[in-house]
């Protein structure tokens, strides 16, 4: 079936240090993939996205790259910022029609001063 | 960008009454529309697709007598909790797709506790 495997966290950076979120998906044919970021006390946002093998979604400083050959789409960042303190995460969506969105379980990221 | 509202943004109730969230899309028409839960610290579990003009599909394992989902309208879809328990306590959020677009735009979610 299809999911969505993410490390798990929380994962605890310190300013301007280097962010990777680990995910890996299982799915028949070919998924779109997503980030998603949920600050405290709010819905979802959508981060970045990516429908094709080998495409690099971008926003905010953050990337991600679909990786066919190892089913991943991990996500990171450069330098992180306390602002960038939150739980993202990666999801996709199935390609037999419709929108239904699987989700990861989601990581946590803490971001010190 | 769309956006997707809800409305309340959180609501205590006493056990055993029922409880309405609205979800709205503000900009855009929205034939389906999403419903998931959310446990503390846990991922969104999808409970139902809400299609306008029709009835809702559920997720396995999710009591369509509990959750009762009506999409009014193309703008408007509500779940109503049913004989609220404090284990229905969560964090609900909806979300809508935009036609055209793959992604899927949620609302900022709604807060219940069951006392």
């Amino acid at each position: 079936g299809n999911s969505v495997t993410q490390m798990e966290g929380p994962v605890t950076l310190s300013e301007e240090a280097f962010l990777t979120i680990n995910c890996t998906y299982t799915a028949t044919g070919y998924p779109s993939l997503f980030w998603y970021v949920q600050y405290p006390g709010e819905g979802l946002q959508l981060l970045l996205k990516a429908t094709k093998a080998d495409d690099k979604g971008s926003n905010k400083g953050f990337e991600a790259t679909y990786r066919k050959e190892t089913t991943s789409f991990h996500l990171e960042k450069g330098s992180v910022q306390v602002s960038d303190s939150a739980v993202y995460f990666c999801a996709l969506i199935r390609n037999t029609g419709g929108f239904k969105t699987i989700f990861g379980a989601g990581t946590r990221l803490f971001v010190k001063a | 960008g769309a956006v997707v509202s809800q409305h309340p943004s959180r609501v205590i109730c006493k056990s055993g009454t029922s409880v309405k969230i609205e979800c709205r899309s503000l900009d855009f028409q929205a034939t389906t529309m999403f419903w998931y839960r959310q446990f503390p610290k846990q991922s969104l579990m999808l409970m139902a697709t809400s299609n306008e003009g029709s009835k809702a599909t559920y997720e396995q394992g999710v009591e369509k007598d509990k959750f009762l989902i009506n999409h009014a309208s193309l703008t408007l879809s509500t779940l109503t909790v049913t004989s609220a328990h404090p284990e229905d306590s969560s964090f609900y959020i909806c979300s809508a797709p935009r036609t055209g677009e793959e992604t899927q735009y949620f609302g900022p979610g709604t807060r219940l506790l069951v006392l």
